[in-house]
């Protein structure tokens, strides 16, 4: 299957900080990008979706200023957690799709721990 | 409201068993569902995808069906082996929002043992 790179896989930081995590598509152009988050045993919740060259589009209680999202190429995505705080440590993955009907190519996540 | 549900509790089979894995849903109407494996501080891999009008599809060791009278896809591994030991995601796409999300159900994990 496709290659999607999500980087860095782990990364602490301090409340009040800011982290990036960036998304590539190494083999394909992906035209649609999505940033999931996931704690311990539970689903994968989506935060947003993202269409290159365009505004991302956020699900119902996922704070823009927040999470800001930014998909620049074909290829990369990223997400910027601002002013980072203990609640929002988490697992975050991102995925991606070429075309509407293929199946999405997931990012091995990143574990944000915010202290 | 809408749901998607797989058995919260850990599913144990003896190697060489069939494993079997249940996805309900509720108040979705899919174009199409797809199963994923996750291995623990890892992201999902994608496993079969099967669409609205498909009953079955099948890859190597695995089997997907898909029942829209039901609401319901089982998901199969036959002879299975220590190495299928993981979560396993069922996710769907629904008609609306573009076929462009997947919404996922919290996971079954499976646990092979020799």
């Amino acid at each position: 299957g496709a290659v999607v790179s999500q980087h860095p896989s782990r990364v602490i930081c301090k409340s009040g900080t800011s982290v990036k995590i960036e998304c590539r598509s190494l083999d394909f152009q992906a035209t649609t990008m999505f940033w999931y988050r996931q704690f311990p045993k539970q689903s994968l919740m989506l935060m947003a979706t993202s269409n290159e060259g365009s505004k991302a589009t956020y699900e119902q209680g996922v704070e823009k200023d927040k999470f800001l999202i930014n998909h620049a190429s074909l290829t990369l995505s990223t997400l910027t957690v601002t002013s980072a705080h203990p609640e929002d440590s988490s697992f975050y993955i991102c995925s991606a799709k070429g075309q509407v009907g293929t199946e999405a190519f997931f990012g091995q996540g990143t574990r944000l721990t915010v202290v | 409201s809408q749901k998607i549900e797989q058995n919260s509790e850990a599913l144990n089979i003896q190697e060489g068993k069939t494993a079997t894995l249940t996805c309900n849903y509720t108040n979705y109407s899919p174009a199409y569902l797809q199963w994923y494996r996750q291995d623990p501080g890892r992201g999902p891999v994608f496993l079969l995808l099967i669409r609205e009008n498909e009953k079955e599809k099948r890859k190597e060791r695995l089997k997907v069906t898909f029942d829209t009278t039901l609401k319901q896809s089982l998901f199969h591994i036959t002879a299975s082996q220590p190495a299928d030991s993981a979560t396993y995601l069922c996710a769907l796409v629904p008609f609306s929002g573009g076929y462009n999300k997947l919404i996922f159900g919290a996971g079954t994990r499976l646990a092979v043992h020799p």
